[in-house]
């Protein structure tokens, strides 16, 4: 079974559409989290849940939304999609603390 | 902002040691040092943490100075499939609102 599963693997869309991407980990884990990596290879944190309850915003244009129906599951909405969404979202999870993250395998995402 | 300096790359030879360095002089006594690797088009996977002491597990050991200013990952008999970019981290543990800061990482190419 795959800890952190996140749907879909690949996401092309045009410019301005709404799009969501699921995350779903099954490791009993309190904290999960979204992250971006662009073009240049950088993982950036966007979002922390711990227990469905925001702990970490960085700076991300409102026009992306998590929302975590329950500890399991962290999705996160994009609405308005802009050329420069495209990148790679991974989703984490983490226990005791976010101790030790274990990541999916990530969502490309290109807009066009 | 990351607060760990890593060469850039490093090459090794297939069946031999690759030893990593990462430099961090600026951690605080409850931050502990965490590696994880980025096999190409995957998501991040941990691979060791430690505080102060030196670390082994089935996949590596992490060497960590006295003065705790910077540390050694070593993969003991690196293989073709370690071939990824490696991600030194200072962090302090059990702190659900603390993420993970990637840096650039080191990207390591094994040879055959």
């Amino acid at each position: 079974d795959t800890a952190v599963s996140q749907t879909p693997k690949y996401l092309v869309t045009q410019m301005g559409n709404d799009k969501s991407i699921k995350c779903e980990q099954n490791l009993g884990h309190d904290t999960m989290y979204w992250y971006k990596q662009d073009s240049k290879k950088f993982l950036k944190i966007m979002f922390s849940y711990n227990n469905k309850e925001l702990i970490i915003n960085e700076t991300v244009p409102n026009r992306f939304s998590p929302k975590s129906p329950d500890k399991a599951h962290l999705n996160l909405h994009i609405n308005s999609l802009e050329l420069g969404d495209s990148a790679v979202y991974f989703c984490a999870s983490g226990g005791q603390g976010g101790n030790i993250q274990y990541f999916g395998a990530g969502t490309r995402l290109s807009v066009l | 902002d990351a607060k760990t300096t890593q060469p850039t790359s490093m090459d090794c030879a297939e069946g031999r040691a690759a030893n990593l360095p990462c430099n961090h002089s600026t951690i605080s006594g409850n931050e502990y040092v965490y590696w994880y690797r980025q096999i190409h088009s995957q998501g991040p996977q941990y691979i060791i943490h430690g505080l102060k002491n030196n670390e082994t597990n089935e996949m590596a050991s992490l060497i960590i100075t006295e003065d705790r200013k910077s540390s050694t990952l070593i993969l003991p008999h690196a293989t073709l499939r370690d071939t990824a970019v490696y991600y030194c981290i200072v962090r302090v543990a059990l702190a659900y609102n603390n993420d993970m800061r990637f840096g650039a990482g080191t990207r390591l190419t094994v040879k055959p």
